[in-house]
């Protein structure tokens, strides 16, 4: 079945260094949402990719979509405390199974 | 606009005890998830409805879970009997349609079970 992998798994940062986070899966994907869960919090939408090839920003944050569309980032500037938080990406595959990443964690220290 | 709404935000209780787990949708909403979170797994969909109608269910661990939704507004997990290793952060999240639409998610009940 469709696997959503995400790497890497944790990433430790100094206030002010970038980070990107990359979600691979083996099939091609329709579409892929991203989302940010703060330590003991839920999960929050962020931002929602749809086209091959496609690229958002928010702020400091980009996120782009493959163009085979089956992998996709999401790449913070200048990474500050409040970034602090587990990324997730989700998708809906060939079989149409929505399915979350594995996520990644940061870390932000000063 | 109210979110998601779940209860209870906490619960601590005893193997073999029956778990009732609650979620409020938010209005207009047609679909709602059930997930279950740890540290092992990672977030997991055990259900989701569509139109009060389960529509996928194999997420769902054994037979000792089972979930219901008698209307648009109110949906529940139950866990009967528990297990220790049913101890996690259940989150429910709805969407305005079926499909790959943005989720909505509640704050999650924290469940261990002793």
């Amino acid at each position: 079945g469709q696997q959503v992998m995400q790497i890497p798994q944790y990433q430790h940062v100094q206030e002010g260094e970038d980070f990107t986070t990359y979600c691979n899966s083996s099939t091609t994907l329709s579409n892929i949402q991203w989302y940010k869960q703060r330590p003991g919090g839920h999960p929050v939408f962020l931002i929602q990719l749809v086209k091959s090839g496609e690229v958002k920003k928010q702020k400091r944050l980009t996120f782009q979509f493959g163009e085979a569309k089956k992998n996709s980032s999401l790449h913070i500037t200048a990474t500050q405390t409040t970034d602090v938080g587990t990324y997730f990406c989700r998708s809906t595959g060939g079989g149409n199974k929505l399915t979350f990443g594995t996520g990644t964690q940061l870390k932000v220290e000063l | 606009d109210a979110g998601v709404i779940q209860s209870p935000r906490h619960e601590v209780t005893e193997m073999g005890q029956e778990v009732t787990l609650r979620c409020k949708p938010i209005s207009g909403h047609n679909s709602l998830f059930w997930y279950r979170q740890t540290m092992m797994r990672g977030l997991e969909l055990l259900i989701y409805f569509n139109n009060n109608v389960p529509i996928d269910d194999s997420g769902m661990p054994e037979d000792r879970f089972s979930a219901k939704m008698p209307n648009a507004s109110f949906s529940t997990l139950k866990i009967q009997p528990s297990e220790p290793r049913d101890s996690a952060v259940y989150f429910c999240a709805s969407t305005r349609t079926q499909g790959d639409q943005p989720q909505h998610f509640g704050d999650g009940t924290r469940l261990s079970i002793l």
